[in-house]
């Protein structure tokens, strides 16, 4: 099962940033968390990952807890283009042969 | 950018059939995965690959799916006597030794 849970669905206002929340109070002190999303049925697109710090990069910034609990993704700055589902991953098993539960997601539509 | 690539984009197969599925990974990566999801589901891990053999598998992957890197290029994906609930999108990851999965587009495939 899956290690973490989403909202089911957001609504965001172009231009507006976005915060997708993510609960993973389960999380191990060595697990990572990876944000992907979909577009359609395309495959999944890596956006984002980060272990205890805050990590920013081109596409988002993402927030963890101190307690690493829970984390928040950022869009700062969202288009209709970021229309998608949003997965929240705890990566699961060593360096070797880790592998991703994928929750439900959080499916986020940008308005105009 | 190099880029996961799947082939063909949809299968159309009827029920009993053999189908293979074919990815060509990024080329300097190591670790290979398939995933599956069915039409409206999660994205759900089928099984890794790293030197030549199965890393881990899940309870969908049964006798009836098996993975091959026959050349050192391709990464396929065999499924002997299709069923009906087979129908999905299959997506092929890879990754380095470190760091995240790039998915591949998908292969759309049908069973009738």
């Amino acid at each position: 099962d899956a290690k973490t849970t989403q909202p089911p669905s957001m609504d965001c206002a172009e231009g507006r940033a976005a915060n997708l929340p993510c609960n993973h109070s389960t999380i191990s002190g060595n697990e990572y968390v990876y944000w992907y999303r979909q577009i359609h049925s395309q495959g999944p697109q890596y956006i984002i990952h980060g272990l205890k710090n805050n990590e920013t990069n081109e596409m988002a910034s993402l927030i963890i807890t101190e307690d690493r609990k829970s984390s928040t993704l950022i869009l700062p700055h969202a288009t209709l283009r970021d229309t998608a589902v949003y997965y929240c991953i705890v990566r699961v098993g060593g360096s070797g042969t880790y592998k991703y539960i994928f929750g439900t997601g959080t499916r986020l539509k940008v308005l105009a | 950018e190099p880029e996961v690539t799947q082939t063909p984009s949809h299968q159309v197969t009827q029920m009993g059939q053999e189908v293979i599925l074919r990815c060509v990974p990024i080329s300097n990566h190591l670790y290979f995965y398939w995933y599956r999801q069915i039409l409206g589901q999660k994205v759900e891990f089928l099984v890794s690959f790293y030197n030549n053999e199965i890393s881990e598998k899940s309870e969908i992957f049964d006798d009836q799916f098996s993975v091959e890197r026959p050349d050192g290029s391709n990464f396929t994906l065999k499924i002997r006597s299709t069923k009906l609930e087979d129908s999905a999108m299959y997506f092929c990851a890879s990754r380095p030794d470190s760091y995240e999965q790039y998915f591949g587009p998908g292969t759309r495939l049908t069973v009738t």
